[in-house]
């Protein structure tokens, strides 16, 4: 397996436009995690999904982002519409169940500038 | 809730022991997780831990655990420039698979 996808790897965007990151899991994995990073604020979990379904999204910071996951292989978190402040890297991870909980595995990131 | 904290910078001298601390507040956390970001990339799971172990040995890597004090460590011996990189650690626990991250430890390496 490639290990966890996303893209882009860098964005820059004008304020105001609409963002949207998208990963794609390791394959068979349930969870899939989008993390925020910041030198503020460090590694900040976002939202989680299991099995496609949101269970924890309490680290969303505001209605304007959301973030989907259509099917098993494929996830988006969209910003609309887009802060100079949501500039941050961002983080997909996901894990599964092999002999036991797999550690989490991650993408290497998208890194977002909002200017 | 969760929190995890570590300190922000280690400076450490090449072939020295680096030694990185965190502390949590969770008492039922299950497992405990050590990371390494280096630049331009995603994290990496370096070793981890379970609750009701008190030391784990990887190679260069030693992981000790005091779950009486919340208290977890990294010792990494004989330290190499290719060891220059953020350390995170995590927690997570049963029947909650998402990890709580501290704010990671910049470890530099002095030649």
């Amino acid at each position: 397996d490639a290990g966890v996808i996303q893209s882009p790897r860098h964005e820059v965007t004008e304020m105001g436009q609409e963002v949207t990151l998208r990963c794609k899991p390791i394959s068979g994995h349930d969870y899939l995690f989008w993390y925020r990073q910041t030198m503020m604020r460090g590694l900040e979990l976002l939202i989680y999904f299991n099995n496609n379904v949101p269970i924890d999204d309490s680290g969303m910071p505001e209605d304007r982002f959301s973030a989907k996951m259509p099917n098993a292989s494929f996830s988006t978190l969209k910003i609309q519409p887009s802060e100079p402040r949501d500039s941050a890297v961002y983080f997909c991870a996901s894990r599964g169940y092999g002999q036991g909980l797999t550690e989490a595995f991650f993408g290497q990131g998208t890194r977002l500038t909002v200017v | 809730g969760e929190d995890v904290e570590q300190s922000l910078f280690l400076s450490v001298r090449e072939g020295d022991s680096s030694v990185i601390n965190c502390t949590y507040t969770d008492s039922s956390s299950t497992y405990l997780y050590w990371y390494k970001q280096e630049p331009g990339a995603g994290l990496q799971l370096l070793t981890y831990i379970f609750s009701n172990m008190d030391m784990k040995q990887d190679q260069r890597l030693t992981v000790l655990l005091n779950k009486k004090d919340k208290h977890l460590s990294l010792r990494i011996a004989d330290t190499q420039t290719g060891d220059s990189a953020i350390y995170f650690c995590a927690e997570s626990k049963i029947g909650n698979e998402k990890l709580t991250f501290g704010t990671g430890t910049r470890l530099t390496i002095i030649p």
